[in-house]
Parts: structure tokens; sequence; C-alpha cells
């Protein structure tokens, strides 16, 4: 597609609920990469993902957080056990050369609100 | 660690009146330093890369400039649609995603 999709575009879930959050990156970019950004706040890095090698899951805040990419493809984020505190926005990302030099496309984000 | 701290948190200005923001940065061999604009409820677009100091790049209104320390994000005579949330992220020799700032949010006055 022309940008970067994700989907839900707002979710709220009940705490102690599994939520599972959809990235579509733009066609051909190899890197993808998930950010949450709670409110106010700036972008906390979630994990990256390259081509097929093993992704760099360094940012993820606990093992409740896990993700996974298809190929070069759709990328799922998903939070098990949901908790308050993981209410934010879910930022996907994707670039066509390794380390972004030119900058990443985001998409619009997932609201995700834990009640 | 890669650290990004931007400044002012907030920034109001009449519309025309030319301002600029900081973004401080410690980075350990710095490969690029990103500037991007978020509107409400939107991901970040991306505005500029710069790659080493005495760089400067230009869009519009906006103007990036880089030192070994610290990047500015000059609007000259900015207007309304200008306001926005600015980011700035950095790419540090051993890092593999960006380190953002917590942003500076510009609002413009008619």
């Amino acid at each position: 597609g022309a940008g970067v999709s994700q989907s839900p575009s707002n979710k709220v879930t009940e705490k102690g609920k599994d939520v599972e959050l959809r990235c579509d990156p733009i066609s051909g970019h190899t890197a993808l990469y998930w950010y949450r950004q709670r409110l106010g706040q700036g972008l906390e890095f979630l994990i990256y993902f390259q081509g097929n090698s093993a992704p760099d899951k360094s940012g993820l805040p606990s093992d409740r957080f896990s993700a996974e990419r298809t190929g070069e493809s759709v990328s799922t984020l998903t939070i098990q056990r949901t908790q308050q505190e993981d209410s934010a926005v879910y930022l996907c990302a994707s670039s066509f050369l390794t380390q972004g030099y030119y900058g990443y496309t985001f998409g619009s984000g997932t609201r995700l609100t834990v009640v | 660690e890669d650290q990004v701290t931007q400044s002012p948190e907030a920034l109001r200005l009449q519309e025309g009146e030319s301002s600029s923001l900081n973004c401080s940065y410690t980075v350990s061999g710095l490969r690029g330093l990103f500037w991007y604009r978020q509107d409400p409820g939107k991901g970040p677009e991306f505005l500029f890369t710069l790659y080493s100091a005495g760089e400067e790049k230009e869009k519009e209104r906006l103007k990036a400039t880089l030192t070994k320390k610290e990047s500015f994000l000059h609007i000259t005579a900015p207007k309304p649609e200008d306001s926005a949330t600015y980011l700035c992220a950095v790419l540090g020799r051993s890092a593999r995603q960006l380190t953002f700032g917590s942003g500076t949010q510009l609002t413009v006055l008619p």
C-alpha cells in the first residue's frame, strides 16, 4: 500500500484480557519497528524486525508483550493479560534501508485503553 | 546509552513570530539526527535527516541545523498550520533503532 496501515485504530479492553495489534508496512520495506507513546511523552522503542534476522526485542517491557512478523510483511504485537499501564498509542513504522537512514514512515497508531 | 532532550516542552507563538526549538543529544557515534512532525491522533511525519555537524536543511518555513551536541529547528514566520508536536531522534553507531526525545508542542496563534 501507499503507507503504513495499523489496525484497529482504537481498542478498549478490560484489564486482564489479551489484545492483538496489526501493522501492514509499506511494500518492500525490510525493516519494521514498534514504538509505544504514552500520553504527553516521547516514543519508547519496543521491538525491531529486519528481514529474516532474529528480531531485536530489547525494548519489550515485560514477557506479556510479544510480536511476530511474517517475512517482510504483516506484523502483530500481542499484549497478554493487559494492565492499565499498557494504555498508550502503539505506533508501527517501516523503512526501506536498515537503520532508517531515510527516516521511518509511521502508521497512525492504535490507541489502546485498558479499563 | 543514547539520550535526547528537547526544549521547551511547549511553545506558544503568534503568527509570524519566529523562534527555535532545541534538541540536545548524547550518542556514541552519531549516524543521523532526525526531525519529525506529529499532529494529534496521527503518527509522526518525517521532516529531515542531518548527518554531520554544520549541516543544514530547509523545508518551507523550517530550517534544521546540527552541531556536535545539539540540533535546532528554526521556524520562520510561522502560521497556525505549523502547530504540531515536533520530535527529534538520533541513531547512534551501535543502535538499530531511533531514540526519540519527548517533543516540543508548538502552538501558533492567528
